[in-house]
């Protein structure tokens, strides 16, 4: 159980494209997803909390006009990375929880998406 | 500031040897922990959550909690190669829609 879907696991793309990253939860229902960005050798970093049906929270530093997240219903939240630019390739990874159900209480990840802006 | 910190290792061990990692906290409000595995390039994975003090067993990993020390650990007996990865070790309030805060992680490697 606890099964986190995420795709695409991997992007290439020019300069000033917009890309979309989506994460499901396959067989519970997340009341909550968070969204990580991590760059090789480091630790994840979170970039933003959303809960379903309400605005998502963002992390100090991480711009919600860049970084837009949808958190539509209890199986799926995306995050569109608008404008991307170099700076902005790394490993983005979400994680989804629920937190009224014990068996999903701990964040389960996403498989992750390697983005690549050229 | 909330922090969880982990020796980054590398810490090696021979296979069949028990590997120890630390990680404390400095937030004494969690109440949360967890350990995750990274393999290089993948998402993490989860191994063990421990609410309460003492000792949790699951296979060959025992997690240890140590709350008025603010201390977690984690133990892997019978090491074995595939167990070389990066463990990280996480912390959240009880609260929902808390999120992990992440420890910088140690890296393991287990020769053969």
């Amino acid at each position: 159980g606890a099964v986190v879907s995420q795709h695409p696991s991997r992007v290439i793309c020019k300069s000033g494209t917009s890309v979309k990253i989506e994460c499901r939860s396959l067989d519970f229902q997340a009341t909550t997803m968070f969204w990580y960005r991590q760059f090789p050798k480091k630790s994840l970093m979170l970039m933003a909390t959303s809960n379903e049906g309400s605005k998502a929270t963002y992390e100090q530093g991480v711009e919600k006009d860049k970084f837009l997240i949808n958190h539509a219903s209890l199986t799926l939240s995306t995050l569109t990375v608008t404008s991307a630019h170099p700076e902005d390739s790394s490993f983005y990874i979400c994680s989804a929880s629920n937190f009224g159900d014990s068996r999903y209480s701990a964040q389960h990840f996403g498989d992750g998406t390697r983005l690549s802006i050229l | 500031q909330k922090e969880v910190e982990q020796n980054s290792g590398p810490l090696s061990v021979p296979e069949g040897a028990i590997a120890s990692l630390n990680c404390t906290y400095s937030d004494r409000g969690s109440q949360s922990f967890f350990w995750y595995r990274q393999y290089s390039g993948k998402s993490p994975e989860l191994i063990m959550s421990i609410y309460s003090n003492g000792d949790k067993e699951d296979g060959r990993f025992t997690a240890q909690l140590n709350k008025a020390s603010q201390y977690v650990s984690l133990l892997i007996r019978d090491s074995q190669p595939s167990d070389s990865a990066t463990y990280l070790c996480a912390v959240t309030l009880n609260q929902a829609g808390t999120a992990l805060i992440f420890g910088k992680g140690t890296t393991l490697s287990v020769s053969s």
